[in-house]
């Protein structure tokens, strides 16, 4: 099946600096992905959808320049956070759709990123 | 669409119990929803779908139920195992076709041996 790989799983970062997170898909090609966030004990939270060779569309409230996306190719998207503060501190969460040209509607979900912001 | 969740409403069972999760979605444009199981540490895994021309959809040990009129999803789990114990979240998509899902609150089961 489709499988869709987060790195790194967890990364402990200093106040002020930037975090990179990549999220792959392996064995299918995603012309989109999607960004998502959880704090602890809630809900996930859409930030932005990833596009293959165009901007990502972010949700209202979500900061583009504070958390940069870059879908560079066909199975690769990559969230930056810049200038991390602890409130960044998330669990950071991509998918991709398995085949957007079969109709097939399920979303495939990385493991996760844990970000611990000092 | 999108739902966040503030607190998270719990469920105990006993092993071999059925469990019933339910969710309420507020979009009525939403034309595909789905239940996912997630771990602690874990990304979302897939249980089952459903589309909004459809009220009923079973799997293995599984049933997910729709009901328009009240914008109301259930999630039903027969012979509720220890491995079945996580946290559940429905999820709909923001408009007929669109792919992004916006999640609900969800809810914490947690299976007693």
């Amino acid at each position: 099946g489709a499988v869709v790989s987060q790195h790194p799983s967890w990364v402990i970062c200093k106040s002020g600096t930037s975090v990179k997170i990549e999220c792959r898909s392996l064995d299918f090609q995603a012309t989109t992905m999607f960004w998502y966030r959880q704090f602890p004990k809630q809900s996930l939270m859409l930030m932005a959808t990833s596009n293959e060779g165009s901007k990502a569309t972010y949700e209202q409230g979500v900061e583009k320049d504070k958390f940069l996306i870059n879908h560079a190719s066909l199975t690769l998207s990559t969230l930056t956070v810049t200038s991390a503060h602890p409130e960044d501190s998330s669990f950071y969460i991509c998918s991709a759709p398995p085949d957007e040209y079969s109709g097939a509607n399920v979303l495939t979900f990385g493991a996760g990123s844990r970000l611990t912001v000092l | 669409g999108e739902s966040v969740g503030l607190h998270l409403p719990t469920l105990s069972v006993q092993e071999g119990d059925n469990s019933i999760i339910n969710c309420a979605y507020s979009n009525s444009a939403s034309d595909y929803f789905i239940w996912y199981k997630q771990e602690s540490g874990k990304g979302p895994q897939f249980i089952i779908d459903i589309r909004s021309n459809m009220d009923k959809r079973q799997g293995q040990r599984v049933t997910v139920l729709l009901n328009k009129t009240v914008k109301h999803l259930s999630l039903q789990i027969a012979a509720t195992q220890p491995g079945d114990s996580a946290v559940y979240f429905c999820a709909e998509n923001d408009h007929p076709g669109a792919n992004n899902l916006f999640f609900g609150t969800g809810t914490r089961l947690t299976v007693i041996p």
